[in-house]
């Protein structure tokens, strides 16, 4: 079965400043999907950002960045110029794509707080 | 679109009490899925359904929880009767397609629930 740790409960980062939380997983497929999720003290759970296992490519999106390394099997969500608006819980969590079921496998979360 | 919309936002109901959760999806998704969250056991997949058909409901935890979408707008998720263990904040997502190219769920605000 796949599993999903994230290892850091509470990371704090200054404001203008990169941090970077770490996940990792366990699978035996080769296909599968991953994300890592936003929740905000509003409490809805807001996309990050994608990445395909079969694109090596790590994915961005404007601050955000992936470190995807398949082999370790790690996926690590670098945020860079930190902005208060970023203190929230960001889930790891992981979709496989070949045995049939759409669940997603969410990790503990890590609470990011940002530093004025 | 105005994205997943869920209500109520918070439910404070007592032991016994039936209680029904509603779910809009964003227009033209077709999958929907409802999960739990709790300090304890995280996010958990309750159930899903596809094009309004229900796909796996193994996650859902009794005979107590009942979940229906009888169109493509519009699901629910009761608890009949519901215990003081069933608080929890539920969510309800939603996506368009779940192969190739699927870029994640949206989620909504989701249902704060206390049972008193």
């Amino acid at each position: 079965a796949q599993t999903v740790t994230q290892s850091q409960p509470e990371m704090s980062v200054q404001e203008a400043e990169t941090v970077t939380l770490s996940c990792t997983y366990d699978t035996s497929e080769s296909d599968y999907y991953l994300f890592w999720y936003k929740q905000p003290p509003s409490r809805q759970m807001i996309l990050v950002i994608r990445q395909e296992a079969y694109k090596q490519q790590n994915a961005t999106e404007n601050r955000f960045s992936v470190n995807f390394q398949k082999a370790a099997k790690s996926f690590s969500l670098k945020i860079s110029d930190s902005q208060l608006g970023d203190a929230a819980m960001y889930f790891c969590a992981y979709r496989t794509l070949t045995s049939g079921t759409y669940k997603y496998i969410f990790g503990t979360g890590t609470r990011l707080k940002v530093l004025a | 679109d105005a994205g997943v919309i869920q209500s109520p936002r918070h439910e404070v109901t007592e032991m016994g009490q039936e209680v029904t959760l509603r779910c809009k999806p964003i227009s033209g998704h077709d999958y929907l899925f409802w999960y739990r969250q709790t300090m304890m056991r995280g996010l958990e997949l309750l159930i899903y359904f596809n094009n309004n058909v229900p796909i796996d409901d193994s996650g859902m935890p009794e005979d107590r929880f009942s979940a229906k979408m009888p169109n493509a707008s519009f699901s629910t998720l009761k608890i009949q009767p519901s215990e003081p263990r069933d608080s929890a904040v539920y969510f309800c997502a939603s996506s368009f397609g779940l192969g190739k190219g699927h870029y994640g769920y949206t989620f909504g605000s989701g249902t704060r629930l206390t049972v008193v």
